[in-house]
This record gives structure tokens, C-alpha cells and sequence, in this order.
């Protein structure tokens, strides 16, 4: 069965640092990724995409991740974390092709920024 | 634009009563149609999706139902409850035709006691 890999359960920064989170996906297929972020009492909302084309994808408030197809791997970055990037992300894989459009999500990694 | 609503907000509930949550998403025709449950620490489960009218596909089995009476309407329903169906309810719809990107409604917050 397909599967979503996040890295780090919580990880701590002080603002200003430089943010990876890791996400790897088990299928081995065609795929369309997702960066989902869920800000403390907000909806789920999309922070980025990536279905086709330049592997680095920009999104939303300066984070961008990079798809390396051979190590099954989709990580989110952003250079210059701010104290407001607090949430909650989510890593999500979509099998490529079709109208169905099924996520798959992985645990998610609490992002705590201290001032 | 699209807007998607679920109500109740947050509701508690006794062992053995039923349940009807309700999503309803605007703004868009023939949507898909997602009911997850959210856990601390577990990610997103993908309880059941729809492509259309009367059509459910579930993916756990578990004290859960849908049904899509309307094509923008989706509920999430049991006959009686269970302690473990105590969690976070999220209702999501994608389009293909819209980037097939989905977006997930505010939820509800069910606890059985």
C-alpha cells in the first residue's frame, strides 16, 4: 500500500533559522505532491503543488520544496522562518492520471517558532 | 468562488447515539467529495470519497457511512456511536477540471462520551 513518510514529528526553531521537513512517499508511479499547512484555529489549506515540470515548486509565504523522483522524496523549505509559519504541515501524495484525485497524507511535523 | 461549510462545529455526543454531520461545498458542479478524520500525531485518514450522486467509496471499515443525497452535499452519519469515533471530521472537494487540488472545510469536533 501506498504510504507518506514525514521525518520529524515537532521540530523547534528560533525565527530567522532555515526550515527542511522531510516527506517521502512509497509509490512508485506516477504522482502529483502536496505541502498542506494547518495555522493554529485555521482550515487545512494548500501551501503548494507539484504536478509536472520544473521539480522546484514555489508556494504560499516563501516555502518551496523540491520533488527528487529517484529518492521517492518531496521536502519543504523555507530560507527564513518567521515567528506566523507556527502550524501544522502536511505532506500529501496523489497517484498521477485520473479523476478520482485519493490523498494520501503522512502525520503531519508541528512547527513551533519561538520569537 | 467555491466555499465549503460543515456543520455542527463541535458537538459531544453519548455512546450509542446516532450521528449527521453535514458538508455542503458552493461555487462549484460536480465536485469530488471527502470525509477524513484527523488525529493528534496521525495525519489524515481518508474515511470515504465520492465522485457523484449516490456514489461512496469507503476506505476504512469502521461504525461510518456517507451518503451524496445532492451533488454538493456530503454527510457522514452512524447509527450508533462509539467511544473511538471520538476526533476531528474534515470534509474536503476537488475538481479535475480545477486542478484536482483539495480543499478542506473548517470541521468538526466530535466527542463521545
Amino acid at each position: 500500500a501506498q504510504s507518506v513518510s514525514q521525518h520529524n514529528h515537532h521540530v523547534i526553531l528560533s525565527e530567522a533559522a532555515s526550515l527542511e521537513l522531510g516527506c517521502n512517499y512509497s509509490y512508485g508511479g506516477t504522482v502529483n505532491l502536496f505541502w498542506y499547512v494547518q495555522y493554529p484555529g485555521q482550515h487545512l489549506q494548500l501551501l503548494l503543488k507539484y504536478f509536472s515540470g520544473d521539480p522546484l515548486v514555489k508556494g504560499i509565504k516563501g516555502f518551496e520544496a523540491e520533488f527528487i523522483k529517484s529518492k521517492f522524496s518531496f521536502n519543504l523549505r523555507k530560507p527564513s522562518v518567521q515567528w506566523s509559519d507556527t502550524a501544522e504541515y502536511f505532506c500529501a501524495v496523489m497517484r498521477g492520471g485520473g479523476s478520482q484525485g485519493n490523498l494520501i497524507f503522512g502525520k503531519g511535523t508541528k512547527l513551533s517558532v519561538k520569537p | 468562488s467555491q466555499t465549503i461549510h460543515q456543520w455542527p462545529a463541535t458537538l459531544v455526543q453519548p455512546v450509542g447515539s446516532p450521528l449527521s454531520l453535514e458538508c455542503t461545498v458552493e461555487g462549484t458542479s460536480n465536485p469530488n467529495l471527502y470525509w477524513y478524520r484527523q488525529a493528534a500525531g496521525r495525519g489524515l485518514q481518508l474515511l470515504f470519497y465520492s465522485v457523484g450522486i449516490g456514489q461512496i467509496s469507503s476506505e476504512v471499515p469502521q461504525n461510518l457511512s456517507a451518503s451524496r443525497p445532492q451533488d454538493r452535499q456530503f454527510i457522514l452519519s452512524s447509527k450508533k456511536l462509539l467511544l473511538s469515533d471520538s476526533g476531528f471530521y474534515l470534509c474536503a472537494w476537488s475538481n479535475y477540471n480545477e486542478g484536482n487540488e483539495q480543499y478542506f472545510g473548517p470541521g468538526t469536533r466530535l466527542t463521545v462520551t
